[in-house]
């Protein structure tokens, strides 16, 4: 089935330690984006992504950084994470403009 | 910072009422979008409407669109248990195609 698909699925890390979560799509959208759900915030921008090759500073980009080699992936990396990126991380694609963007089942992430 | 809103931020019905969420944002948009989200999962597409759009429908789902007053609504009709999930609005305003999404509205439907 086409779409989105994120890893790994849940993770505990120490903090300080340096995590990347891994981003795939299927479709060959040009856009990707990474987000953060906080309960009560809804989904914040991290850092996007409008072609391969670009990338972009969202709402709440300090403390991540991300990369676009190829239109298919696009992976979010804390390098020193701290428990105030504990959050669940969605990753998301769109065809471009006007169009509707399909989201990744998120990774649940616990910094300790 | 959330540019949408969603009001009520929780509402529970009976399977058969109709539910309505209302959205409001404050910047001029290109779109607007709601998504649904049923827990421990993605967020899903579920209708987009232009900002020269006044009502869309889909379904048992219609979406209305007021620019002057800066709202949205989003109305379920003949609701089912299925249909319990957290639903956003999101709006698309910039040059580069992302979206800000607001807090959302949890909704249960009771068999």
């Amino acid at each position: 089935i086409a779409g989105i698909t994120q890893a790994p699925t849940s993770q505990i890390l120490a903090a300080g330690r340096r995590m990347t979560l891994r981003c795939t799509q299927d479709m060959r959208h040009n856009a990707m984006y990474w987000y953060r759900q906080d309960l009560g915030l809804g989904l914040r921008l991290i850092h996007y992504s409008n072609t391969a090759g670009t990338t972009g500073k969202g709402e709440v980009p300090d403390g991540y950084s991300v990369s676009r080699a190829n239109t298919d992936d696009f992976p979010l990396t804390l390098a020193s994470a701290v428990p105030s990126q504990t959050s669940v991380y969605f990753c998301a694609s769109s065809a471009g403009r006007n169009q509707p963007q399909h989201f990744g089942d998120g990774t649940r992430l616990s910094i300790l | 910072s959330q540019q949408g809103e969603e009001d009520p931020q929780a509402l529970s019905i009976q399977e058969g009422e109709n539910a309505t969420m209302n959205c409001s944002y404050k910047t001029s948009i290109n779109n607007l979008q709601w998504y649904r989200q049923n827990s421990g999962r993605g967020l899903v597409h579920l209708i987009l409407i232009r900002s020269n759009e006044r009502e869309k429908h889909s379904g048992r789902l219609r979406v209305t669109l007021d620019t002057s007053k800066k709202s949205s609504s989003l109305l379920i009709t003949a609701s089912r248990a299925a249909d319990t999930a957290s639903y956003f609005c999101a709006t698309d305003g910039g040059s580069a195609r992302q979206l800000t999404f607001g807090s959302g509205t949890q909704l249960t439907v009771l068999p």
